[in-house]
């Protein structure tokens, strides 16, 4: 069964530092991967997705992912946070079972930017 | 063009009775995914709907919950005899096509419910 973890619940990081948020994967399939971005009272917003091709996918607001077959990671990256980046990331996989493909999350990883 | 619209955005019940709950999948979506996330947790899968019919309910309690998605108005998720374990945010999600299509889902801001 697919699953993600997120070893990191909490992470806290100064404006225009760089940000490492980490997700590995559980999958015995092909894997399509996904990030997330909730802010407060929101809900979930596409950051970016891996599908197929380079394994390198980036987001229009500077957020860069990387799939990593040999080590089941989807790491999210960014090389300077802004205080607008503080929310919860959600990393998740596509998964099959129960005869149809649904996201399972990670428990979810909280970036606070600190100016 | 609007996004997922749910409805209410706060529902507050008492121990056994009943919630519903509403979306409006996005214009031209047919496919409906309802979650829901527990304090501290990720979203959880509960059921995916197109019109007029379930597609997988695999995550949905046995018990108590049941979802619709008739083919004029919105999909309904309700809830039966609501206990303190039911209170939740609960989002909806639509897509155009399912997932593996490249079609990536919407999400609302979600319902939070809230068991007195």
């Amino acid at each position: 069964a697919q699953s993600v973890t997120q070893l990191d619940s909490q992470v806290p990081v100064f404006e225009e530092a760089p940000v490492e948020l980490r997700c590995n994967y559980s999958s015995s399939v092909s894997v399509y991967l996904f990030w997330y971005v909730q802010y407060p009272n929101q809900g979930l917003q596409l950051l970016l997705k891996y599908l197929s091709g380079s394994t390198l996918v980036e987001s229009i607001n500077g957020f860069e992912a990387e799939f990593n077959k040999s080590q089941t990671s989807f790491h999210l990256r960014k090389p300077s946070v802004h205080i607008s980046d503080t929310a919860e990331y959600f990393c998740a996989v596509i998964s099959s079972q129960g005869g149809s493909e649904k996201l399972v999350f990670g428990k979810g990883t909280k970036l606070t930017v600190n100016p | 063009n609007a996004g997922v619209m749910q409805n209410p955005r706060h529902l507050v019940r008492r121990r056994g009775q009943e919630a519903r709950l509403r979306c409006s999948p996005m214009k031209g979506h047919s496919h409906v995914y309802w979650y829901r996330q527990l304090p501290e947790e990720g979203l959880k899968f509960m059921v995916y709907l197109q019109k007029e019919n379930i597609i997988d309910e695999s995550g949905m309690p046995k018990e108590r919950f049941s979802a619709e998605f008739p083919k004029e108005g919105p999909s309904i998720l309700r809830i039966q005899q609501v206990v303190r374990g039911d209170s939740a945010a609960y989002f909806c999600a639509s897509s155009p096509r399912g997932l593996l299509s490249n079609q990536p889902q919407h999400f609302g801001d979600g319902t939070r419910l809230s068991i007195l």
